[in-house]
């Protein structure tokens, strides 16, 4: 089946501060969402993003389809924004999404 | 609102006492599925349906049962739970056929404890 591997597996910012993560897979897919999952566990739709570019307020995300990645950027940092952040595929006729690992942030004041 | 209910959020029950955790969604998807997430696992699907009347396993069904007699809802049932079914539980939602790209709508989560 298809592979997601996702990096940094952790990461602990400032608030204010910005950053990137990555999510890797390992086949064509037709399907690529963001998530983020709150300390509460809710998961969050952050973007859905098969292909190109798109941005909602201080986050934003880019797929490059034919080279198998996927960035979201998260600008200016806010304690809320703590939580796992996990990148989900779909691919060819596959009933469900398959995940990756997540990025698990913390920010801090 | 657009959105997928599940109910209840928590639950604490006892082994081999049936239990149903109801999924409901207002968006008219054709698509909908259950995944349950655990510690090191990740979500894994148990359950999908691709419309009224049509269902399938997923990758962990052993222990559940679904159905699908209404495009809204899509309840989970367990007719005699375990401890190793004690579970963040999630609905999810779709619209969109099979080989077709289509975002998913989560629900909210069930938490659920097997004693």
């Amino acid at each position: 089946g298809i592979q997601v591997e996702q990096s940094p597996p952790d990461l602990i910012l400032q608030e204010g501060a910005n950053s990137t993560l990555r999510c890797n897979f390992s086949d064509s897919v037709n399907n690529l969402q963001w998530f983020h999952q709150n300390p509460w566990g809710q998961l969050i739709n952050l973007f859905y993003i098969p292909s190109g570019t798109k941005q909602n307020g201080r986050l934003s995300a880019t797929t490059v389809a034919t080279e198998r990645y996927s960035l979201l950027y998260i600008s200016s940092s806010q304690t809320t924004d703590s939580g796992v952040y996990f990148c989900a595929v779909r691919t060819g006729t596959a009933s469900k999404l398959t995940f990756g690992t997540g990025t698990r942030l913390q920010v801090t004041l | 609102e657009a959105q997928v209910t599940q109910n209840p959020r928590y639950l604490i029950t006892v082994t081999g006492k049936k239990l149903t955790v109801t999924c409901s969604q207002n968006m008219n998807h054709e698509y909908m599925s259950w995944y349950r997430q655990d510690p090191g696992l990740g979500l894994r699907q148990i359950y999908y349906s691709m419309n009224v009347e049509v269902t399938d396993k997923g990758d962990v069904p052993e222990g559940y049962k679904v159905s699908r007699k209404e495009k809204r809802n899509f309840p989970l049932i367990l007719e005699s739970p375990s401890p190793n079914q004690t579970s963040l539980y999630f609905c999810a939602s779709g619209k969109g056929g099979r080989g077709l790209g289509y975002e998913q709508y989560f629900g909210p989560g069930t938490r659920l404890t097997v004693t």
